[in-house]
């Protein structure tokens, strides 16, 4: 039973293009994330949800979209590919992070996006 | 700015010896320090969460310390094994509603025969 699961696990498409990377968690969880990995391997927050709405809004291109129809789904869609986009997303989710935010992640195995 | 430092970058140890990892952080206001375990080609999983009032943590052979007056942290690994082998990050959490997470870049760990 995968808590955090994410798909496609890898990706691979021409600059230009439109896509999307699906989330899901089953642990019951308020809050879910985006993060982007780049080739250093830093990780870097994207996006964040609590309850369907979105709390964390990093300055990330609005070629990238979220979308939650519900809180256990975190959805991204990338529009107009660039070659700068190529990178490990990773999903993940916690509960609700308020004042103090001491709340563990859990993440998703990642999507490896590689933009030709 | 907040940033997360860690050191060193990469490390080679053989089976069964110990070894340290160290995390300096700038992150103000503070909240919690964490040390993830990242296995290649898979996402982070929490090795230890500490706040400003705890100094030390413990999760198996894994052993976390936290000197917040001099923003240092330190991951010690006990009688490692091949399947530590892995990147392990240090990340600071600030305060408030929407608190984030500052990651370090992580150290490169490589336990070998």
């Amino acid at each position: 039973d995968t808590a955090v699961s994410q798909t496609p696990k890898y990706l691979v498409t021409q600059m230009g293009n439109d896509k999307s990377i699906k989330c899901e968690q089953n642990l019951g969880h308020d809050t879910m994330y985006w993060y982007k990995q780049d080739s250093k391997k830093f990780l870097k927050i994207m996006f964040s949800y609590n309850n369907k709405e979105l709390i964390i809004n990093e300055t990330v291109p609005n070629r990238f979209s979220p979308k939650s129809p519900d809180k256990a789904h975190l959805n991204l869609h990338i529009n107009s590919l660039e070659l700068g986009d190529s990178a490990v997303y990773f999903c993940a989710s916690s509960h609700f992070r308020g004042a103090g935010g001491n709340e563990k992640l859990f993440f998703g195995s990642g999507t490896q996006l590689s933009v030709l | 700015k907040n940033q997360v430092e860690q050191s060193p970058q990469s490390l080679i140890i053989l089976e069964g010896k110990n070894c340290t990892l160290q995390c300096n952080y700038t992150v103000s206001p503070f909240s919690n320090l964490r040390w993830y375990k990242q296995d290649t080609g898979r996402g982070p999983v929490s090795l230890t969460i500490m706040t400003f009032s705890e100094n030390t943590k413990s999760n198996g052979r894994y052993t976390a310390t936290l000197d917040a007056d001099t923003k240092q942290s330190s991951l010690h690994i006990t009688a490692s094994q091949l399947s530590d082998s892995a990147s392990y990050i240090c990340v600071v959490g600030g305060t408030g509603t929407a608190s984030k997470l500052t990651f370090g870049t992580g150290t490169r760990l490589q336990v070998t025969l």
